[in-house]
């Protein structure tokens, strides 16, 4: 079957830009998390989706992070007013509930000029 | 907090030499450890964990609790071990990882 997807692979925008980025899940897997992967902080947890709970947002970096899950399956991540260290790989996995391991998306590219 | 530490940024060896990437952890609790590995051009992917006690790809790894490291070790390295490995911890199964800062590893023939 299909893995995680994410969309776009690369985006690069202008500083002060909002972006929207996509991550397609495993179909039927329940949890849903965001990471950031950069060269200074390596791989760093941004937003955790589990079911209909309210979602873990204690790793998002500033109020300018959001994301939202519709229907229990994509998510959007969005960065309103992107600075140059938003820079950055995202990534997305997924796994069933309670389970272990996490399968990851290719990620999204993001260059903020 | 939770903290998972990997001091070596880059560990060089020969093809055949033994194995061992350090990952140390800092966690109140029982953690679950991971090691995640991400070749060239492919998608970040679990290796092993630690409940498992498994050996994939001739790599295991020990939960040390004592002195709280989850060290990876393999006895001949393979050229096609070079990969970026991540150490990893969990505070329950589903939760979300905190990742290590990563090693990079290579073989050279």
């Amino acid at each position: 079957g299909a893995g995680v997807s994410q969309s776009p692979s690369n985006k690069v925008t202008e500083k002060g830009k909002d972006v929207e980025l996509r991550c397609d899940p495993i179909s039927g897997h329940t949890a849903l998390y965001w990471y950031r992967q950069s060269l200074g902080q390596g791989l760093e947890f941004l937003i955790y989706f589990q079911g209909n709970s309210a979602p873990d947002k204690s790793g998002l970096p500033s109020d300018r992070f959001s994301a939202e899950r519709t229907g229990g399956s994509v998510s959007t991540l969005t960065i309103q007013r992107t600075q140059q260290e938003d820079s950055a790989v995202y990534l997305c996995a997924s796994t069933l509930a309670g389970w272990n391991e996490q399968f990851f998306g290719p990620g999204t590219r993001l260059t903020v000029l | 907090a939770q903290r998972v530490t990997q001091p070596e940024k880059l560990l060089s060896v020969f093809k055949g030499a033994p194995v061992e990437l350090k990952c140390n952890y800092s966690y109140s609790g029982s953690p679950e450890l991971f090691w995640y590995v991400q070749y060239s051009r492919q998608r970040l992917q679990l290796l092993l964990r630690h409940i498992s006690r498994e050996s994939i790809k001739g790599f295991t790894a020990d939960l040390n609790k004592g002195e709280t490291s989850f060290h990876l070790k393999k006895p001949f390295a393979q050229e096609e071990d070079s990969a970026m490995y991540y150490c990893a911890l969990s505070s329950y199964a589903g939760n979300m990882l905190t990742f290590g800062g990563g090693t990079r590893l290579m073989v050279k023939p």
